[in-house]
C-alpha cells in the first residue's frame, strides 16, 4: 500500500516564506506532484518531481529526496491569494501511474 | 478548447435515489478517475478506468458504480447504497504513459 503524510494546517504571514512537507512510503514510485486547491474548486498542477533535487518555478519550488521518501513545497513572497490547500500526490508505476493523494495542507496567509 | 467537463456543478439527492454525475473529456486521454473529497480532506479514489470498457475499484467503491462505454465519457452513479454521499466529487483524466492529472471543475453533491 501507500502512505502519504503532510501537516493538516499551517499559518504564515504575507511576504514570508513557508515550507510544506510531505513524506511518503510507496512501491513503484514514479514521481511526486504538488497541486494547489482553493475551496470548492478543482486542484491545479504546481509541480512534478521524479529525480532528486530542487525544481524552481517562480515563487514556488519543490524538492524531492527519493531515498528519504520526502518532499517539500516552498512558497516565497507569500500573497493572500496563496491561502489554499496544497495536495501532495505520488504516482505508482505498478498501477498504471495512478496517483494517490495525501490529506492536503490548508495554508492560511495572514496580513 | 480541450478539457474535461463535469456536470452538474451542484446536485441534490433524495433519500433512496440514485444520481449520476457526468464527466466528459476531449483530450483523447486513455485513463479517467473519480475522486471523492470531504471537507478539509484530501482526495480518495472511488473508481478508475485505464481503457474503454474496463474499470477498477478504488479505495472507496462501495455504493458507487461507473461505466466506460466511450473513451470520452466516464459517468459515476451514486446509488442508494451509499449512505453518506454528501461530498465534492472530482473527475480527472490522464494521458497514456503520462503522469499529470487533468481535473474537471467538480460536482458538489448534497442530500435533501
Amino acid at each position: 500500500g501507500q502512505n502519504i503524510d503532510q501537516p493538516t494546517e499551517m499559518t504564515a504571514t504575507e511576504g514570508a516564506i513557508v515550507q510544506i512537507n510531505c513524506t511518503y512510503q510507496t512501491s513503484g514510485f514514479n514521481g511526486l506532484f504538488w497541486y494547489q486547491q482553493h475551496a470548492g474548486e478543482a486542484p491545479t498542477f504546481l509541480s512534478y518531481n521524479v529525480l532528486d533535487g530542487l525544481e524552481e518555478k517562480g515563487r514556488f519550488s519543490s524538492f524531492l529526496s527519493r531515498s528519504k521518501g520526502y518532499s517539500y513545497l516552498l512558497l516565497k513572497e507569500l500573497q493572500m491569494k496563496d491561502s489554499a490547500s496544497y495536495l501532495c500526490a505520488v504516482a505508482n508505476n505498478n498501477a498504471g501511474n495512478m496517483l494517490t493523494f495525501g490529506g492536503g495542507t490548508r495554508l492560511m496567509v495572514k496580513p | 478548447d480541450g478539457g474535461i467537463t463535469q456536470s452538474p456543478k451542484y446536485l441534490f439527492r433524495k433519500e433512496g435515489q440514485n444520481v449520476t454525475l457526468s464527466c466528459e473529456q476531449n483530450l483523447n486521454h486513455d485513463a479517467m478517475y473519480w475522486y471523492r473529497q470531504d471537507p478539509g480532506q484530501g482526495l480518495r479514489l472511488i473508481y478508475y478506468s485505464q481503457i474503454v470498457n474496463d474499470f477498477q475499484k478504488g479505495d472507496i467503491a462501495e455504493g458507487y458504480s461507473v461505466s466506460r462505454e466511450k473513451k470520452e465519457s466516464f459517468p459515476l452513479t451514486v446509488t442508494s447504497a451509499q449512505k453518506n454521499p454528501t461530498a465534492f466529487y472530482l473527475c480527472a483524466s490522464q494521458a497514456a504513459g503520462g503522469e499529470k492529472l487533468f481535473f474537471g471543475s467538480g460536482t458538489q453533491l448534497s442530500v435533501l
